[in-house]
């Protein structure tokens, strides 16, 4: 079983309407840490955020949102009002420490597409 | 501060022909990862280091062999490369906290590699 899923294989908007990028993670670790990355189409991978397991206040950025739900394993990311500068492929990431493992996991990604 | 480097960004090999990626990171982190991503794959982990002298095995490490002689560099090579090795390769480091639980990881800009 996939531990960070990623339903959304694809989004496509239109400018100024608001997104979410969805991210069910699975562990059973009480410490763990879960991220986003964007990948634009020149192709560097930048971080975005961290949210560590015992913090579940929302964050906002600007435009940028993300919400944390422990109760079902979700870290969403909602952008507002996207831009077409937004268009990247975004993943989700878990770090985690079950089962001797510490490298993230990584989920296989949402292609947002933002249309003038 | 340079972050985490690659070098060559392109590369075209003939089958047979062997590379060594070189990748570097001025942060100080202990852990480094070698990735692959091919369309609609995602980013698959080839091999990783906790730390300088150590490596180990992830997803998909069969055709490359990897070392940590120093902690800031990672080096990743094809000892007889293959088609099936035409990807886009990036490396990454991060730290950890004291469960050892990686933070967010850096990625350098990665290297497009195709053999023919």
């Amino acid at each position: 079983a996939q531990k960070v899923t990623q339903a959304q294989t694809e989004i496509s908007v239109v400018e100024k309407e608001d997104v979410t990028l969805d991210c069910v993670y699975e562990t059973r670790d009480t410490t763990y840490y879960l991220f986003w990355y964007k990948q634009p189409p020149s192709g560097e991978l930048v971080f975005l955020i961290r949210r560590n397991s015992f913090d579940e206040q929302n964050e906002i950025s600007g435009r940028y949102s993300w919400n944390f739900q422990k109760s079902t394993s979700s870290f969403n990311f909602t952008i507002t009002a996207s831009q077409v500068v937004d268009s990247a492929v975004y993943f989700c990431a878990l770090s985690e420490a079950e089962g001797g493992s510490y490298i993230p996991t990584f989920g296989r990604g949402t292609s947002l597409i933002v249309h003038p | 501060n340079a972050g985490v480097t690659q070098t060559p960004k392109f590369r075209v090999l003939k089958t047979g022909q062997s590379m060594t990626l070189l990748c570097a990171q001025d942060m100080n982190h202990e852990y480094m990862y070698w990735y692959r991503q091919d369309p609609g794959m995602g980013l698959r982990l080839i091999h990783y280091s906790v730390g300088e002298g150590t490596t180990a095995k992830g997803e998909v490490p069969d055709g490359y062999n990897v070392s940590r002689l120093k902690k800031q560099n990672f080096l990743l090579g094809l000892e007889s490369a293959a088609p099936s090795q035409t990807s886009v390769y990036f490396c990454a480091s991060s730290r950890t906290d004291l469960g050892r639980r990686t933070y967010e990881q850096y990625f350098g800009p990665g290297t497009r590699l195709t053999v023919t």
